[in-house]
């Protein structure tokens, strides 16, 4: 099975900051990744598929990168909506896999 | 509006039996793929599997630890998901999500409370 390395695992930040959270994975799944937003208590929310494109209704503040084994999100100009835990999904070889999130905190 | 309820959580005792609903309404449920998804009390999310439509072959895929245990459905005259589980462990207590989409599942249930504990 392909494992998913998310790093870091929590991330302090403020509103109005800039940030990253990188995705890796144990072996190439080309561009075949997608993000997801988690708010406490909540089902996860869709954010980004094909490592780069923004799903319908997700503000343009959130972006993706990357293709292989590296990939990002990058959230700009934080706001307090955006503090919740994210987790990338490899949806390039069944059986499909999660990284271990990321908390994002003030 | 589109909405994917899950029912039947519950407490069963290891080695037992339990089958989780999804009904969805919304969308043309026989002509897409459906996933599952679990999430143990505060842990990350899990794949659990996915089912084909129809039109598609049908056929289903397994992560590892369920596989030969757990086994997903659908009907579609019922517009309904379902995860079989059986030989149930411990490990397996989870929030239970039905996901729509077979790949990336762009579409979440709120979830359903499995427990597996004597």
């Amino acid at each position: 099975d392909i494992q998913m390395t998310q790093s870091p695992s929590t991330l302090s930040a403020s509103v109005g900051d800039r940030v990253t959270i990188t995705c890796r994975a144990s072996q190439s799944v080309s561009v075949w990744l997608a993000w997801y937003q988690q708010r406490r208590g909540k089902a996860p929310k869709f954010l980004i598929y094909q490592a780069s494109y923004l799903e319908s209704g997700v503000p343009s503040r959130f972006s993706g990168s990357g293709s292989g084994t590296e990939f990002t999100l990058t959230i700009s100009n934080l706001q307090p909506d955006d503090f919740a835990t994210y987790y990338c999904l490899q949806y390039n070889t069944p059986p499909y896999t999660f990284g271990q999130g990321t908390t994002l905190e003030i | 509006e589109e909405q994917l309820v899950e029912s039947g959580g519950g407490l069963v005792k290891p080695g037992g039996s339990l089958r989780i609903s999804c009904a969805v309404s919304g969308f043309t449920f026989s002509n897409v793929w459906m996933s599952w998804v679990r999430q143990a009390p505060g842990k990350g999310l899990e794949w659990v599997g996915r089912i084909k439509s129809k039109s598609d072959g049908g056929t289903t895929e397994y992560a590892a630890p369920v596989k030969g245990r757990f086994t997903i459905s659908r009907d579609d005259s019922k517009n309904t998901l379902y995860l079989q589980m059986n030989s149930l462990k411990t490990e397996d207590t989870a929030v239970y999500y039905c996901t729509r989409g077979g790949t990336k599942p762009d579409f979440w249930g709120q979830g359903t409370l499995v427990t597996v504990s004597s």
